[in-house]
């Protein structure tokens, strides 16, 4: 069962352009993670961000929480060529039994 | 180590074999999970185990076995499987501190699996 939704599907920029990556989701979660997928590859963790935060930053990346809207966002800042793969969100349920359902995906181009 | 290897990487069978999938961790990770992968779709989640117990099964046909001999390997047999099962299919790990998932899943790289 998908949780999250995220737009765009698909999203193509130049080099050090800022990329946005948003994903919606429809219940309640323990949290919100991003995973960065290459082609055909396994997913790596990129960040979490817990129900009761806002907003987190690791490096070039900065990911908002609203969980009164039940959104999330993703910004990569001076994006560069080697982040070009498959984002998704993953949500966390309540209830501890470990259960991160995916959404659906956006796929970024960065272009040299 | 913060590696999850699986094998095989890829794998093709017919529709009246038997194999299996394998995922090994040395992370210490107390619960370990299969995904199931089409082309250009989410990783949807498939079993989870949590201390060596199956805690979520989501529905996945019995031709799909799980199995988890001990804290650091799991396995999923398969038989009998359809040409629609083609896919990728993830394993990963992740910790468990006082029965509370601490949230970050490692993934393997997958094993492709190719039913004729």
């Amino acid at each position: 069962s998908q949780q999250g939704e995220e737009d765009p599907q698909a999203l193509s920029i130049q080099e050090g352009e800022n990329a946005t990556m948003n994903c919606s989701y429809k219940t309640s979660i323990n949290n919100l993670q991003w995973y960065r997928q290459n082609s055909g590859r396994g997913l790596v963790h990129l960040i979490l961000i817990r129900s009761n935060e806002r907003e987190k930053h690791s490096g070039r990346l900065r990911v908002t929480l609203d969980t009164s809207k039940k959104s999330s966002s993703l910004l990569i800042t001076a994006s560069r060529a080697a982040d070009t793969a498959s984002y998704f969100c993953a949500t966390e349920l309540p209830g501890g039994y470990n259960k991160l359902i995916f959404g659906a995906g956006t796929r970024l181009a960065v272009h040299p | 180590d913060t590696e999850v290897t699986q094998t095989p990487k890829h794998l093709v069978m017919g529709m009246t074999n038997k194999k299996s999938l394998k995922c090994e961790q040395h992370m210490g990770h107390r619960a370990m999970y299969w995904y199931k992968q089409k082309a250009k779709k989410p990783p949807e989640l498939m079993f989870v185990y949590s201390y060596e117990k199956l805690s979520i099964n989501e529905s996945v046909p019995s031709r799909f076995s799980p199995e988890c001999p001990n804290s650091s390997l799991l396995n999923l047999h398969l038989h009998a499987l359809q040409p629609e099962d083609s896919a990728l299919y993830l394993c990963a790990s992740s910790a468990r501190l006082a029965g509370v998932s601490t949230g970050e899943l490692f993934f393997g790289e997958g094993s492709r699996l190719t039913v004729l």
